[in-house]
């Protein structure tokens, strides 16, 4: 099964900030690779697919980047709503879907 | 609006069973791949099963052999049958659809928690 890592595992900035979270794939995902963001206590929800697409009502601040086996997740301004935990999903090969163990993103 | 609604969870002794439900509406329930994913508390999301619109099941291996995923596609339904229970199955049970257009799971539902303990 590919294995997804991502990094760090937790990160603390300030409103304003441009924040980065990396994806690394064990194998090459093409760009295969799609963004989630959780909320403390909310469900998961779809920020970007294919590694660069933003979702549909989905802000602008939030970018993706990426393909082969390095994926680049930003938000180019964090906003007060932005903390919560971000997770990267592969699909190029199915089954399993495979996620990435999480960013947990604070406010300082 | 589209919606997915789980229930079926609850707490349950090691060894037992439990039946999970999703109720899904607001989209054509039988065009669409459907997923479970589950979430312990304080932990990231794992990915615990799929059915494709044909009805073919997919299970990774920690729960293949205990879990079983079907769908009823007349009453908008999906279901996870979850046999012989361990602690470490608790977690909360979110249903997902799955759009093979993004690749990615587009809608989940609130989830359902189940808790295996004595």
């Amino acid at each position: 099964d590919i294995q997804m890592t991502q990094s760090p595992s937790s990160l603390s900035a300030s409103v304003g900030d441009r924040v980065t979270i990396t994806c690394q794939a064990s194998q090459d995902i093409n760009n295969y690779l799609n963004w989630y963001q959780q909320k403390p206590g909310k469900t998961p929800k779809l920020l970007i697919y294919d590694a660069s697409n933003l979702e549909t009502g989905v802000p602008s601040r939030f970018s993706g980047s990426g393909s082969g086996t390095d994926f680049t997740f930003t938000i180019s301004s964090l906003q007060p709503e932005d903390i919560g935990t971000y997770y990267c999903q592969q699909y190029h090969y199915l089954p399993p879907i495979t996620f990435g163990q999480g960013t947990r993103l604070e406010i300082q | 609006e589209v919606q997915l609604v789980e229930s079926g969870g609850g707490l349950v002794q090691p060894g037992g069973s439990l039946r999970l439900s999703c109720a899904a509406s607001g989209f054509t329930f039988s065009t669409y791949d459907m997923h479970w994913v589950r979430q312990a508390t304080g932990k990231g999301l794992e990915w615990v099963s799929a059915i494709g619109t044909s009805g073919d099941p997919y299970y990774p291996g920690s729960v293949k052999g205990r879990f079983t995923i079907s769908r009823e596609n007349a009453k908008n339904s999906l279901y996870l049958q979850l046999n012989s229970l361990r602690a470490g199955d608790t977690a909360i049970y979110y249903c997902a659809r799955y759009s093979s257009r993004r690749g990615a799971l587009d809608v989940w539902g609130k989830g359902t928690t189940v808790t295996v303990s004595s």
